[in-house]
């Protein structure tokens, strides 16, 4: 398994800001993920990020919007850029571990009034 | 297509009983299948999964059913408790030999309340 902490826990934040969430592992991974979680909703996948390389993202998820950097083999941030209220979710930071399990941060809650 | 459909939505069981939910899926070459439990608050927890290459998986109280014809994999509960109330994904991924192409697709989840 895998310990991920992300910070913020949660935050409120104005529209037209950004935030930056943070994701730290316990351990050396190659593929990290960022998933967005809606009130009520389940999972959808923003982006893959592996070290060393540009952030992959998925379709109706765009760079400009959800920046993604992934310096070391331990550490991602996304930064949810510009916000709206639509950016209010949970956004979970995942890694891969061993034979394709996948385990999950705690989740930053974000609130865009 | 990348799809996974989740069945029931929400679900209420007495203590004792068994919880079971349904996945259904349709894209051939999926070939990981893991359930995820997530408790209010949490991120998801991953609970238990299944490759396609056996029918049924079993850890504690929790099995998988899988059913690689009918492309249906289910998750029951057995003897379910309060502390099992949580919500419950099923996923699906292509992991294939090398997993160079690792992405899981989630169903809506379920809503499973264990009555005492």
């Amino acid at each position: 398994s895998a310990v991920i902490s992300q910070k913020p826990s949660r935050d409120i934040c104005q529209r037209g800001t950004s935030l930056t969430i943070q994701c730290q592992v316990d351990s050396q991974v190659t593929m990290m993920f960022w998933y967005r979680q809606q009130p009520g909703q389940s999972l959808t996948l923003i982006a893959t990020a592996n070290q060393g390389s540009e952030a992959t993202y998925e379709s109706g998820f765009v760079i400009d919007k959800f920046p993604i950097s992934r310096p070391n083999l331990t550490f991602s941030t996304l930064t949810v850029s510009n916000m709206s209220p639509e950016d209010s979710s949970i956004y979970l930071c995942s890694v891969r571990v061993g034979a394709g399990e996948l385990f999950f941060g705690e989740g930053s809650r974000l609130t865009v009034l | 297509q990348q799809q996974v459909k989740q069945s029931p939505q929400s679900l209420i069981v007495q203590k004792g009983g068994i919880s079971i939910i349904n996945c259904a899926y349709e894209n051939t070459a999926f070939d990981y299948f893991p359930w995820y439990q997530q408790f209010p608050g949490k991120g998801p927890a991953l609970l238990i999964a299944i490759r396609p290459d056996v029918s049924e998986k079993k850890e504690g109280r929790f099995t998988i059913s899988f059913n690689k014809s009918a492309k249906q994999f289910s998750l029951h509960i057995m003897d379910s408790q309060p502390g099992d109330s949580a919500t419950y994904f099923c996923a699906a991924s292509m992991i294939g030999s090398g997993g160079s192409n690792y992405k899981l697709t989630f169903g809506k989840g379920t809503l499973l309340t264990v009555n005492p």
